[in-house]
């Protein structure tokens, strides 16, 4: 299993702003995934990060909006950038790892409760 | 697109009641996973099935893979108050979209004393 953090465990924005969400692992992986959970709704994939490429975004997503990076093994950020209400969410970050019979299991992070007003 | 379509959506029972969870979907995958999330922190993953009619037990929580490998389902024998929380399952289609999860809507599961 993997043990991952997340800063800031929660925040309140204004809208127009951008907010940086950190996530670190504590151990080396390849690929590390962002998700959004709306309020009373289920996660939603933002992107793939993978350290040394640019970060693949899911349909409806864009790097204008969400620009990751992914500068080592251990470590990713997720930005919002130009915040509305809308964005207002749980962002998790998780990591993938590999299970002998197949498949593979994902650990997450805590998430980071976002309001944007 | 894949979809998974979870049911029920709510489901509120007494202590000692057995339910099941149902996630379906027209597309295949290479293997699904089935989490549980409670209020404030990220979903913890409970079990993965990746063969057509695998059968997996987790104490009082048995998950089944469908043969073919469309759906699952899981049941819960004897609830209890700490079982309540969201339970989410989420399936991987393999090749390239390795890796990436598509989740069910969630059941909110309320276990009554």
């Amino acid at each position: 299993s993997a043990v991952i953090s997340q800063k800031p465990s929660r925040d309140i924005c204004q809208r127009g702003t951008s907010l940086t969400i950190q996530c670190q692992v504590d151990s080396q992986v390849t690929m590390m995934f962002w998700y959004r959970q709306q309020p009373g709704q289920s996660l939603t994939l933002i992107a793939t990060a993978n350290q040394g490429s640019e970060a693949t975004y899911e349909s409806g997503f864009v790097i204008d909006k969400f620009p990751i990076s992914r500068p080592n093994l251990t470590f990713s950020t997720l930005t919002v950038s130009n915040m509305s209400p809308e964005d207002s969410s749980i962002y998790l970050c998780s990591v993938e790892s590999f299970i002998s019979s197949g498949g593979n299991e994902q650990f997450f992070g805590p998430g980071t409760r976002l309001t944007v007003l | 697109t894949q979809l998974l379509e979870q049911s029920p959506q709510f489901l509120s029972i007494q202590e000692g009641e057995n339910l099941t969870v149902y996630c379906n979907s027209s597309s295949v995958f290479s293997s699904l996973q089935w989490y549980r999330q409670e209020p404030g922190e990220g979903p913890v993953l409970l079990v993965t099935v990746v063969t057509g009619g695998e059968v997996k037990k987790l104490k009082r929580l048995t998950f089944q893979f469908g043969d073919a490998r469309k759906d699952s389902s899981l049941h819960i024998t004897a609830a209890q108050p700490g079982d309540t929380g969201l339970y989410l399952c989420a399936g991987e289609a393999g090749g390239t979209s390795y890796g990436k999860l598509t989740f069910g809507q969630g059941t909110i599961l309320t276990v009554h004393p």
